[in-house]
């Protein structure tokens, strides 16, 4: 399959182990927060969202958590499991960037891989 | 299937040659959004388009344009081509400008040699 990266940070968990995964985002006017799953050969996948007014949204198995004052984001995942492995991105919708709304930047990613 | 369709999914081609990337929204959906993903570069904006007009324009070179058709369906000219161009390219789209959530493609994996 494709190779997204071979500079990323990488997590190892075992199978039914949480896992968190940290982004810290760069600007501090943006306003929407998205985290991405990419797997090999795939493009990336929405897996959740978070709105600069909340701290905290959860979704089947996946919580994101948002601190605004340090400019950090999280995804953890309950019961990880082999399908879980992959590349999870995080993006940030920065206002005025490129000259449009909508436009998202993307953190580098992390590698996660489950062990069964 | 994402609803994005993107051809082709590989391309392999000289340096200095022209190449021509294809990406058609999920149905419904306006704005198309280009990215390319290096290994060492992550996920870069490049371009983005809103209903046949360009609306924004990120780290995208010289070398390369892209339009927006009347079907929506949108094309990514990649010109004078360098090794270092090598890399996934990927589209996204959305129902209008300003909603965040993206559907992406699957990717085209370009390779200059």
């Amino acid at each position: 399959g494709e190779s997204v990266g071979l500079h990323l940070p990488t997590l190892s968990v075992q199978e039914g182990d949480n896992s968190i995964i940290n982004c810290a985002y760069s600007n501090s006017a943006s306003d929407y927060f998205i985290w991405y799953k990419q797997e090999s050969g795939k493009g990336p996948q929405f897996i959740i969202d978070i709105r600069s007014n909340m701290d905290k949204r959860q979704g089947q198995r996946v919580t994101v958590l948002l601190n605004k004052t340090v400019k950090h984001l999280s995804l953890q995942i309950a019961a990880t499991q082999p399908g879980d492995s992959a590349v999870y991105f995080c993006a940030e919708n920065a206002p005025n960037y490129g000259g449009s709304q909508g436009n998202l930047i993307f953190g580098k990613g992390t590698k996660l891989s489950v062990k069964p | 299937d994402s609803g994005v369709t993107q051809t082709p999914k590989h391309l392999i081609t000289a340096t200095g040659q022209r190449v021509t990337l294809r990406c058609s929204p999920r149905s419904g959906d306006l704005s198309v959004y280009w990215y390319q993903q290096s290994l060492d570069q992550g996920l870069q904006f490049l371009i983005q388009y809103y209903n046949g007009e360009e609306r924004a324009k990120g780290n995208i070179l010289e070398r390369f344009s892209a339009q927006q058709f009347p079907d929506l369906h949108s094309e990514l000219n990649l010109s004078s081509l360098e090794l270092g161009d090598s890399a996934l390219y990927f589209c996204a789209s959305t129902p209008g400008q300003g909603h965040y959530g993206y559907t992406f493609g699957s990717g085209t994996r370009l390779t200059v040699v």
